[in-house]
C-alpha cells in the first residue's frame, strides 16, 4: 500500500518567519495531495490541496509544491502567526479504492 | 464547522464492552469514512461507505463493524473492547467516492478502562 512519510515531526518558528513541511509518497499513481490542519480538540481541516497536473498552488500565506518525478510535495507557510500553531498532516491516495493515507503529522509551534 | 456531526464527543467504558459511535455526514455527501487516531499510530483509515455500500476497508479489526443507513448517517460499532482501543475516532464525509476533499467531524474520544 501507499507509504506517506512526513518531516519534520515538530517545527518551531518565530512569528513572521516561514515554515516548510515535506512529504514523500510511494504510489506513482497518486495524483491528489491534500494538506490538513488539526487544532487541539478538533478534527483535521483541509487547508489546501493540489492535483498532479500542476506543480504549485497558492492560497494567501500558504502554498503547496509538487514534484511528481521525485514523489514529494511540500507545504509552505509564510509570515507565520500564532494561530498557525497546530498539527499539519499531508495525505495521498492509496489502494484500489484510492482512500487517503495520512502522514504522521507535524506539530508546528509559532513563537510570539 | 465542517458540517459533519459526531456523537458522542466522549465515551468512557470498560474492557469487554461494546459501544456505538454515530456520524451524520455533510448535507449532500454520499461517502462516509472512519479513521482512528492514536498517539503512536497517527490517522489510520478504517472503512469507507458510499451510498450505503461498503467501498473500502483499511486496518479495521474484526471486532469492529460499521454500516451506513438509507439516510446516509453511519455507525461504527466496537465490541469486546480492549485497553488499546482507546483513541480518537473520526468520521469524515465527501461528495463522491475517491480522491477528493474530506470533511472531518470533531471526533469521539473513546477511553477504555
Amino acid at each position: 500500500g501507499e507509504n506517506v512519510e512526513q518531516h519534520p515531526s515538530t517545527l518551531s518558528v518565530q512569528e513572521g518567519d516561514s515554515a516548510v513541511i515535506k512529504c514523500t509518497y510511494s504510489d506513482s499513481a497518486s495524483n491528489y495531495f491534500p494538506w490538513y490542519k488539526q487544532e487541539l480538540g478538533k478534527g483535521p481541516q483541509l487547508i489546501i490541496d493540489i492535483r498532479s497536473n500542476v506543480g504549485e498552488k497558492k492560497d494567501q500565506r500558504i502554498a503547496v509544491t509538487l514534484n511528481k518525478t521525485a514523489k514529494h510535495f511540500s507545504l509552505h507557510i509564510t509570515e507565520t502567526q500564532p494561530e498557525d500553531s497546530a498539527v499539519y498532516f499531508c495525505a495521498a491516495p492509496s489502494g484500489s479504492a484510492r482512500q487517503l493515507t495520512f502522514g504522521s503529522g507535524t506539530q508546528l509551534t509559532v513563537l510570539p | 464547522d465542517s458540517g459533519v456531526t459526531q456523537t458522542p464527543k466522549h465515551l468512557i467504558t470498560a474492557t469487554g464492552q461494546r459501544v456505538t459511535l454515530r456520524c451524520s455526514p455533510r448535507s449532500g455527501d454520499l461517502s462516509v469514512y472512519w479513521y482512528q487516531q492514536s498517539l503512536d499510530q497517527g490517522l489510520q483509515f478504517l472503512i469507507q461507505y458510499y451510498n450505503g455500500e461498503e467501498r473500502a476497508k483499511g486496518n479495521i479489526l474484526e471486532r469492529f463493524s460499521a454500516q451506513q443507513f438509507p439516510d446516509l448517517h453511519s455507525e461504527l460499532n466496537l465490541s469486546s473492547l480492549e485497553l488499546g482501543d482507546s483513541a480518537l475516532y473520526f468520521c469524515a464525509s465527501s461528495a463522491g467516492q475517491m480522491e477528493e476533499k474530506l470533511f472531518f467531524g470533531s471526533g469521539t474520544q473513546l477511553s477504555v478502562l
